[in-house]
């Protein structure tokens, strides 16, 4: 079945430790996203990729950085940079053509320890 | 920039209707959307409005009005398993795949 999906679903990470979320989609999709949530809280945009080697940062991107080397994967990198990293993480992707519909992945839940 | 404001909380009753309203600002956008998100799991598209008006899918429907900066989703018939967080959405204009959410209005309801 085509989807998104996302891993791993739960990480612990210590301070001053690097961690990369995995985010692949096999919907063909030309644009991808990457979302953090905060408990009870909206959808706050970090990064987004309309085409492969192109990324744009959303209005949370410091402390984080993302690639696009294939058209089905952005993975997230969460770096040490990152003061307050603890969050629910959402990796999405669509059509261009539709872009007002995006599909999500099961989320990332990553703790700092 | 875009800020979409919505209600934090709205409760109801099994088997009546709801409306969750979202205000904007923004310099332009393509469309509102909205999607449903249950505790712990990931947002599911709902409804989409690209012009002004209502729009119905089953029990929801969704309206726009550009003129007023404002639009709502409306639930009709509600069950428990409605009870879930509602976001609302645009896709700006000056960046065609940036998508933008509100801050989300949790429904609860009651039996």
């Amino acid at each position: 079945d085509g989807g998104i999906t996302q891993s791993p679903k739960y990480l612990f990470r210590k301070e001053g430790q690097n961690v990369t979320l995995s985010c692949e989609q096999n919907l063909n999709h030309d644009a991808m996203y990457w979302y953090r949530q905060d408990p009870g809280q909206g959808l706050r945009l970090i990064y987004y990729s309309q085409i492969v080697n192109d990324f744009q940062k959303g209005d949370i991107a410091e402390g984080y950085s993302v690639s696009r080397e294939k058209k089905e994967s952005f993975p997230l990198t969460v770096t040490s940079a990152q003061k307050n990293p603890t969050a629910f993480y959402l990796c999405a992707s669509s059509i261009l053509t539709a872009a007002d519909t995006i599909y999500f992945g099961e989320g990332s839940w990553l703790t700092v320890v | 920039g875009q800020s979409l404001e919505q209600p934090s909380e709205v409760t109801a009753v099994e088997g009546a209707i709801v409306q969750i309203n979202c205000t904007y600002q923004t310099s332009g956008f393509y469309g509102l959307s909205w999607y449903q998100q249950h505790d712990g799991g990931a947002p599911t598209f709902l409804s989409y409005n690209g012009l002004d008006g209502l729009e119905e899918t089953g029990r929801f429907s969704s309206f726009l009005s550009r003129s007023d900066s404002y639009g709502y989703l409306l639930l009709q018939e509600l069950q428990m398993k409605d009870s879930a967080s509602y976001f609302c959405a645009v896709r700006e204009r000056s960046s065609a795949s940036k998508i933008i959410f509100g801050s989300g209005t949790r429904l609860s309801i009651r039996p």
